[in-house]
């Protein structure tokens, strides 16, 4: 079955370090993946975009890899804040494709240290 | 004002009850999606529709009926609550030009607890 994983633990982390999530996917071939971010008591919030032909997308401090080849996305914050701590998801479309039906992971909570 | 809206925010009822959760969007968007959220698992679909015409079934539908009264309202209901639905549920909506590849909009969710 289709499987998405994002590291489970907590990643804490000094303001002004750069913040490292991961990824992983299985059984799949998705044309684009998404990064949202979700606070406490709030609904998800895109972020970012990469399809599968784009190595790298970058939005001010934010940068996403994808590589199809080891089937994982990296999601790095630069210069990282306290006002960045949050849960992170990842989501890939559904298999079949052209229907926006995303599988999401289960997020990886980000705590910045002041 | 937000462009996702859910009511109720939070809902507290007995096993049996029937449950109505509304969702309502002024994005002008056709994509509406019911999701539920619960620890360690994620967002999962349940329903989704593509227009007013156009009702899908998600991953985990069984207990569960929605209805698209128009392009902006999407309501899910639970006919017969029970306790393993207490999740907290979320609304939300896409735009279908470019058919994939769009974000999607969610609602702050609404927090059901099911005794």
């Amino acid at each position: 079955s289709q499987k998405i994983e994002q590291n489970s633990e907590a990643l804490n982390i000094q303001e002004g370090k750069t913040a490292t999530l991961t990824c992983n996917y299985t059984n799949y071939s998705p044309a684009y993946l998404q990064w949202y971010r979700q606070d406490p008591g709030r609904g998800p919030v895109f972020l970012l975009l990469i399809r599968e032909n784009e190595k790298e997308k970058r939005k001010e401090r934010l940068k996403v890899t994808f590589d199809t080849t080891l089937k994982q996305s990296l999601f790095h914050i630069t210069a990282s804040q306290p006002a960045d701590s949050a849960t992170y998801l990842c989501a890939l479309e559904r298999y079949g494709g052209a229907t926006n039906k995303l599988i999401f992971g289960t997020g990886t909570l980000l705590a910045v240290q002041p | 004002d937000a462009d996702v809206t859910q009511t109720p925010r939070n809902r507290i009822t007995k096993t049996g009850k029937r449950i109505m959760l509304e969702c309502s969007q002024t994005k002008g968007h056709d994509r509406m999606y019911w999701y539920r959220q619960d620890p360690g698992l994620g967002l999962r679909l349940i329903y989704y529709s593509f227009d007013v015409k156009d009702i899908n079934k998600g991953e985990i539908s069984d207990g569960y009926s929605v209805s698209r009264q128009a392009q902006a309202k999407f309501s899910l209901s639970l006919e017969s609550a029970i306790p393993n639905q207490t999740a907290l549920y979320f609304c939300a909506t896409s735009d279908s030009q470019g058919m994939s590849n769009q974000p999607q909009h969610f609602g702050d969710g609404t927090r059901l607890s099911i005794l």
